[in-house]
């Protein structure tokens, strides 16, 4: 079976830390895709990320970065230097296909104070 | 901005009536996937439509039900709305044979 787990139901953050957000998964399939999507207040899913499974490369872009661990099965994300536009729920899923067929955590609700 | 549109953005509807929400996907894709967001809760899988034939379905009933048009827009329909119905739909977008997945900005439905 397929499973996202996100740990963290919110976190708040002062301006200018640094937070990791926690993305455990399960899947029995050996070719598979990993997301991190953030949703603002407006609703809509925002993309940031994906990686496939044969790719354990961690990857930095701007203040944001992965960490891509197929052993522990996890996909952490970190945003550096937090900003308050940061603020906003954080969804990491899981997909085996190439199509839009995902499977979503329950969410991290980040809070980034001024 | 993602060029998928939703109509409409807000929608109130009585226990027991119809209701078709509408996506328009962006340019050159040819997947649509609809998805149900409870307040506080990820996302969950409804069905995705490929050449205009349902192709993958979540655990939900059957009154939920879809379309897809030629032009690769597509229509959610729920019948005999229950109040646990009451959500954020999202529909996503993308080319069959991978890449990005884009979403819409929702349609909040409130069933009284």
């Amino acid at each position: 079976a397929q499973k996202v787990t996100q740990a963290q139901t919110e976190i708040s953050v002062v301006e200018k830390e640094d937070v990791t957000l926690d993305c455990v998964y399960e899947t029995r399939d050996t070719t598979y895709y990993l997301f991190w999507y953030k949703q603002p207040p407006s609703g809509e899913l925002v993309f940031l990320i994906r990686r496939n499974s044969f790719d354990e490369q961690n990857e930095i872009s701007g203040r944001y970065s992965w960490n891509f661990q197929k052993s522990t099965s996890s996909f952490n994300f970190t945003i550096t230097a937090s900003q308050v536009v940061d603020s906003a729920v954080y969804f990491c899923a899981l997909s085996e296909t190439t199509g839009n067929q995902f499977y979503f955590g329950t969410g991290t609700s980040l809070t980034v104070i001024p | 901005e993602t060029g998928v549109t939703q109509s409409p953005t807000h929608l109130i509807k009585t226990r027991g009536q119809q209701v078709t929400l509408r996506c328009s996907s962006q340019s050159g894709h040819n997947t649509v996937s609809w998805y149900q967001q409870a307040l506080g809760q990820g996302p969950q899988f409804i069905f995705q439509y490929y050449r205009e034939e349902e192709n993958g379905r979540g655990n939900f009933p059957p009154r939920f039900s879809g379309l897809q048009f030629p032009n690769y827009s597509s229509e959610l329909n729920v019948n005999a709305l229950e109040l646990d119905d009451s959500a954020l739909y999202l529909c996503a977008s993308s080319h069959r044979t991978g890449g990005r997945a884009f979403f819409g900005q929702g349609t909040r439905l409130t069933v009284v």
